[in-house]
């Protein structure tokens, strides 16, 4: 099992709809969840970063955490053509050390 | 403006030549790592840094060696360049609270 795993794409949607990516991972010890957006032949970028149970809101982007069900997911609403894009979670179990899933590809239809 | 550049943004070399990937940052920030990335695959940790003085290796094995002597410069490399060693290889650096931010990338083809 991966420590970071993340439902498997690519991911379409089309504009206007919400776009749901999910990732899990094994180490209950976990402190910290990001999520990167990484744009094709770019580096990634910090999108949003969570750190205790519940919602987060930034915008158009919301990360929720369970921490119960090791589960951290990035919703996106109002989806964009632009949000055409990999997402990675990564998950910091190791103070400063993350662990990068594979990578969800979302692709938004006009 | 606090950022982290890595020099140069592409290369192409020859088998059995040394090269030397430059990272530097401007933050001040403890934490840096290299990355590699193959292009659609995922990322792999190859080194990583504490602080000055301080190096790991990650956990994808790498012929590549890094040194930490000032906080702001993280170079990355390699003795003799093998055509294996094409791929894309990613700075990034990190404060306390661990986010990362990443460079633009190196993008490395050797013949």
């Amino acid at each position: 099992q991966k420590e970071v795993e993340q439902n498997s794409g690519p991911l379409s949607v089309p504009e206007g709809a919400i776009a749901s990516l999910n990732c899990t991972y094994s180490d209950r010890g976990s402190q910290s969840f990001f999520w990167y957006r990484q744009y094709s032949g770019k580096s990634p970028e910090l999108i949003m970063s969570i750190y205790s149970n519940g919602d987060k809101e930034d915008g158009r982007f919301t990360a929720q955490l369970n921490k119960a069900s090791q589960y951290v997911s990035l919703l996106i609403r109002d989806s964009q053509p632009s949000d055409s894009a990999t997402y990675l979670c990564a998950v910091d179990h190791n103070a400063g050390k993350s662990t990068f899933g594979d990578g969800t590809t979302l692709t938004v239809k006009p | 403006e606090a950022d982290i550049y890595q020099t140069p943004r592409y290369l192409v070399i020859g088998t059995g030549k040394k090269i030397t990937l430059e990272c530097s940052q401007t933050m001040g920030h403890d934490k840096m790592y290299w990355y590699q990335q193959d292009p659609g695959m995922e990322l792999h940790l190859i080194h990583y840094s504490y602080g000055v003085n301080s190096t790991e290796k990650g956990d994808l094995s790498s012929e590549s060696t890094v040194s930490r002597i000032r906080t702001e410069h993280f170079p990355l490399t390699l003795e003799s360049a093998r055509p294996s060693h094409t791929s894309q290889y990613l700075c990034a650096s990190s404060e306390y609270i661990h986010e990362q931010f990443f460079g633009p990338g190196t993008r490395l083809t050797v013949l």
